[in-house]
């Protein structure tokens, strides 16, 4: 299968900076990234959905301004927490969506990256 | 009521045990189905998609209701391997966006 993959794997910060992570598909161009987060025990939930060159869609209840999301490229989207704090901590995870092509056969299909294990001291 | 619902579990059962789960879904506008496999502190890994006529893969046989807006999923024989969280996922028609079950944990024991 595709590629996904997330920088950095794990993050421990301090109360009020900002964490940068990043999402990239290493094999194919994807259409559509997606930012998830997920509490320990809990399912994923979606944050936003951002489309190469236009502004991120968020979910309703995050903040957009929190939670920063820049898609520059088709294989590349980063989301920064701003000010971070520890009720932010969580496990975040990228899914990336595009056309995977094998063989003479093509499919659409999303691919989730490692996931980037966030703490908030 | 939630988009996605699953009963979490756990299901403790013997290897060599067959175990299914059901997942429901409110949004009978949905189009796409799917079961995502989950081991602890990792990302979800695609298990199988799940079409109109039921599909199955090896140990693995997905099934959707579309009157009932329920999915399956059943796993014959089972592996200590096969220990992990099954989440299933619904997509509509808006953004085709995945919306998460909250999985079900699945325990094989020897």
């Amino acid at each position: 299968g595709a590629v996904v993959s997330q920088h950095p794997s794990r993050v421990i910060c301090k109360s009020g900076t900002s964490v940068k992570i990043e999402c990239r598909s290493l094999d194919f161009q994807a259409t559509t990234m997606f930012w998830y987060r997920q509490f320990p025990k809990k399912s994923l939930m979606l944050m936003a959905t951002s489309n190469e060159g236009s502004k991120a869609t968020y979910e309703q209840g995050v903040e957009k301004d929190k939670f920063l999301i820049n898609h520059a490229s088709l294989t590349l989207s980063t989301l920064t927490v701003t000010s971070a704090h520890p009720e932010d901590s969580s496990f975040y995870i990228c899914s990336a969506r595009g056309i995977i092509f094998s063989g003479l056969s093509s499919y659409n299909e999303q691919f989730f990256g490692p996931g980037t294990r966030l703490t908030v001291l | 009521r939630k988009e996605v619902e699953q009963d979490p579990g756990p299901f403790n059962v013997p290897e060599g045990a067959t175990v299914a789960f059901n997942c429901t879904y409110s949004n009978s506008a949905s189009q796409s189905f799917f079961w995502y496999r989950q081991d602890c502190r990792k990302e979800p890994k695609l298990l199988m998609s799940v079409y109109s006529s039921g599909n199955e893969d090896g140990r693995f046989t997905a099934q959707l209701n579309r009157a009932s807006q329920y999915i399956s999923l059943l796993i014959r024989d089972s592996k200590l391997s096969d220990s992990a969280t099954y989440l299933c996922a619904v997509a509509g028609v808006v953004g085709n966006k995945l919306v998460f079950g909250a999985g079900t944990i699945l325990r094989v024991k020897s």
